[in-house]
């Protein structure tokens, strides 16, 4: 059964610090990895990752993939409040109709 | 340019009313996914639509069942409602011939059974 684990579940950083999110796939015919914030309702895109150990960036977060130990990190750097939200990493196979397996979430709390 | 649309916003309902839930996708999208999301959990991948037909389709009971119009327009129904089936149903659309595996989900509906 394809399985998608994050952590940590929970985070609560000051503002200006620096924070790394995990995910851990176990995924036959491994495709690609996402990443989405959602900070109500609607998940939105941060990152799609595909090969392995090219960082993807924008701004102050960035995200990489190692295909090799079924892993990749979000890091998010000089955080704000309003990065404050819940980080969701997924997963889609090679084959099928773009169906997404999703892990539980971290749900990330930034402090002034 | 409108993205992902979901209507009720929110709704209550009883054990074993009926409940159905729609979803316009974005313009320029063709194919509609539908997820759960359970308090505290990630979504869980119910099915998808493309042409008009269910072609893939998550671990979920027939009372789940769904439609999509020729507008590409969905629905989501699910029957004999039960407590375990509160939870926010998230809609998502892409362009499948594209092979985008980068969906837009819309807000989602929130689903409280009593």
């Amino acid at each position: 059964e394809d399985k998608v684990v994050q952590s940590p579940l929970s985070l609560v950083v000051h503002e200006g610090d620096t924070v790394t999110l995990n995910c851990s796939y176990e995924v036959t015919n491994f495709r690609s990895l996402l990443w989405y914030k959602q900070e109500k309702k609607a998940p939105t895109f941060l990152f799609m990752l595909t090969s392995s150990g090219i960082e993807k960036k924008s701004g102050r977060l960035s995200s990489i993939l190692d295909k090799k130990e079924l892993f990749s990190i979000l890091n998010i750097t000089a955080t704000q409040t309003g990065d404050s939200a819940i980080y969701l990493c997924a997963v889609i196979h090679s084959f099928g109709a773009q169906k997404l397996v999703f892990g539980q979430g971290t749900r990330l709390t930034i402090n002034p | 340019d409108a993205g992902v649309t979901q209507s009720p916003t929110h709704l209550i309902k009883t054990r074993g009313q009926q409940v159905t839930l729609r979803c316009s996708p974005k313009s320029g999208h063709d194919t509609v996914s539908w997820y759960q999301q359970a308090l505290g959990q990630g979504p869980q991948f119910i099915f998808q639509y493309y042409e008009e037909e269910e072609r893939q389709r998550g671990n979920f009971p027939d009372r789940f069942s769904g439609h999509q119009f020729p507008n590409y327009s969905s629905e989501l129904n699910v029957n004999a409602l039960l407590l375990g089936d509160s939870a926010l149903y998230l809609c998502a659309s892409s362009f499948r011939g594209a092979g985008a595996n980068v969906l837009t989900f819309g807000a989602g509906s929130r689903l409280t059974v009593l």
